[in-house]
């Protein structure tokens, strides 16, 4: 059973860099996994961070950044700010039509 | 503006059903994979589903397969989820969503609605 595994509750200070990892049980994160990044707060919908492992989605701030990172895709944050504290998903395309998202991982910035 | 509206959602007991709506506008609804996903509550998301732009090809969670069956009808804009047999685990936030495709080769989800709540309980 493949699972996507992102980190527990993390924490960074403001001004810091933080790096939020997305990996596949049964392997590498690769571009055919069409990795994306997804940022939530409480009460709203999922907003689109990055798409396609590095393209940020339109209005996202360029201190947010997407790459893959080893075997794992990558969501780097440089220079937190108070207002990057929420919730952070990835998915992925695992094969056959079915994609799964990754646990969360809840960013804290203090 | 593109807009994804989802309506449908209840207090049902279990094993009973439920039939979920997405209305989308701003867009051509024909011409985009969608998806439902889900939030159980304090919970993280879940992929629940796939639909294909002519309804032809569908996808399903493990846990959902024979009991929800996703459907669209792009005459109306419209995407359903069919609920049979719910569980206490189904109770969650649904959320309808679009697939995006970019550079004839990546999707992504870039359009969300807002959910409609589901709660299974007797």
């Amino acid at each position: 059973q493949t699972v996507v595994t992102q980190e527990p509750p993390f924490s960074v200070s403001p001004g810091g860099t933080v790096t939020l990892t997305c990996g596949l049980s049964s392997g590498s994160v690769s571009a055919t996994n069409h990795p994306s990044w997804y940022q939530q707060t409480p009460g709203q919908p999922p907003r689109t961070l990055i798409y396609s492992t590095n393209i940020r989605s339109s209005g996202v701030p360029d201190r947010f950044s997407g790459y893959i990172l080893g075997n794992k895709s990558a969501l780097t944050i440089t220079g937190a700010q108070a207002e990057d504290e929420s919730d952070y998903y990835c998915v992925l395309y695992v094969g056959s039509g079915i994609w799964m998202f990754g646990g969360g991982t809840k960013l804290t910035v203090l | 503006e593109l807009q994804l509206v989802e309506s449908g959602g209840g207090l049902v007991q279990p094993g009973g059903s439920l039939r979920l709506s997405c209305a989308a506008s701003g867009f051509t609804f024909s011409s985009y994979w969608m998806t439902w996903v889900r939030q159980a509550p304090g919970k993280g998301l879940e992929w629940v589903a796939n639909i294909k732009q002519d309804g032809s090809s569908k996808y399903y969670v493990d846990s959902v397969k024979g009991r929800f069956t996703i459907s669209r009808d792009n005459a109306k804009n419209s995407l359903y989820l069919q609920m049979n047999n719910l569980r206490a685990e189904d109770t969650a936030l649904y959320y309808c969503a679009r697939w995006e495709l970019v550079m004839g080769t990546y999707y992504y989800l870039d359009v969300w609605g807002r959910g409609t709540t589901v709660t299974v309980s007797s």
